[in-house]
């Protein structure tokens, strides 16, 4: 089993839609959570820490069920340029990423 | 700009051969860790180091080595090289140990081994 598991993929959108990205990890011990986003050929970006209580940020929001080791990403209203690479990342004393799920959203 | 810069960007070896990849993390930046990403695929941890000490490993062979000096400048090597090295190998650094921090990653060093 991989550390962290996401979505395959891909997604294929139209502006406006809401998109859902699912994660799970297998390290029950760790500590941090994250998604960051990469752009094609850029280095990944932090989007936003996951937070047990949930957290949003705008139109993003992140959930965080430690019971379950599942974490989530809503992107209400999507925008052209949400496309990219969205990767789930979890930490212990080091930090491991998903392979990423793509998302396309398309006018 | 993340203040993390690696060298060279590009790199051809052959199989077998050997290769050092560099980076050098902001001052202050403690922990460095090191990431092979493949095509389509998210970065893959190698290895951590945290004030010039190993402090974590992935799922890759002994013949992924590194270092980290005082400077906050870190090394990759790889010995015998097999055609599946072929990747981009990024590194991060943050002030912390590690796994609580945000990442800053460097541009990466792309290695086509031939």
């Amino acid at each position: 089993r991989k550390e962290v598991e996401q979505d395959p993929g891909p997604f294929n959108v139209p502006e406006g839609a809401t998109v859902a990205f699912n994660c799970t990890y297998s390290n029950s011990a760790s500590q941090s959570f994250f998604w960051y986003r990469q752009d094609c050929r850029k280095e990944p970006k932090l989007l936003m820490s996951v937070y047990s209580s949930g957290n949003e940020d705008g139109r993003f929001t992140a959930q965080l069920n430690r019971a379950s080791q599942y974490i989530s990403l809503l992107i209400r209203d999507s925008k052209l340029s949400d496309s990219a690479t969205y990767l789930c990342v979890v930490g212990h004393n080091d930090m491991r990423f998903g392979a990423g799920t793509r998302l396309t959203v398309k006018p | 700009e993340t203040g993390v810069t690696q060298s060279p960007t590009h790199l051809i070896k052959t199989r077998g051969q050997q290769v050092t990849l560099r980076c050098s993390s902001q001052s202050g930046h403690n922990t460095v860790s090191w990431y092979q990403q493949a095509l389509g695929q998210g970065p893959q941890f190698i290895f951590q180091y945290y004030r010039e000490e190993e402090n974590g490993r992935g799922n890759f062979p002994p013949r992924f080595s590194g270092l980290q000096f005082p400077n906050y400048s870190s090394e990759l090597n790889v010995n015998a090289l097999e055609l599946d090295d072929s990747a981009l190998y990024r590194c991060t650094s943050n002030p912390g140990r590690g796994g609580e921090e945000t990442q800053y990653f460097g541009p990466g060093t792309r290695l086509l081994v031939l």
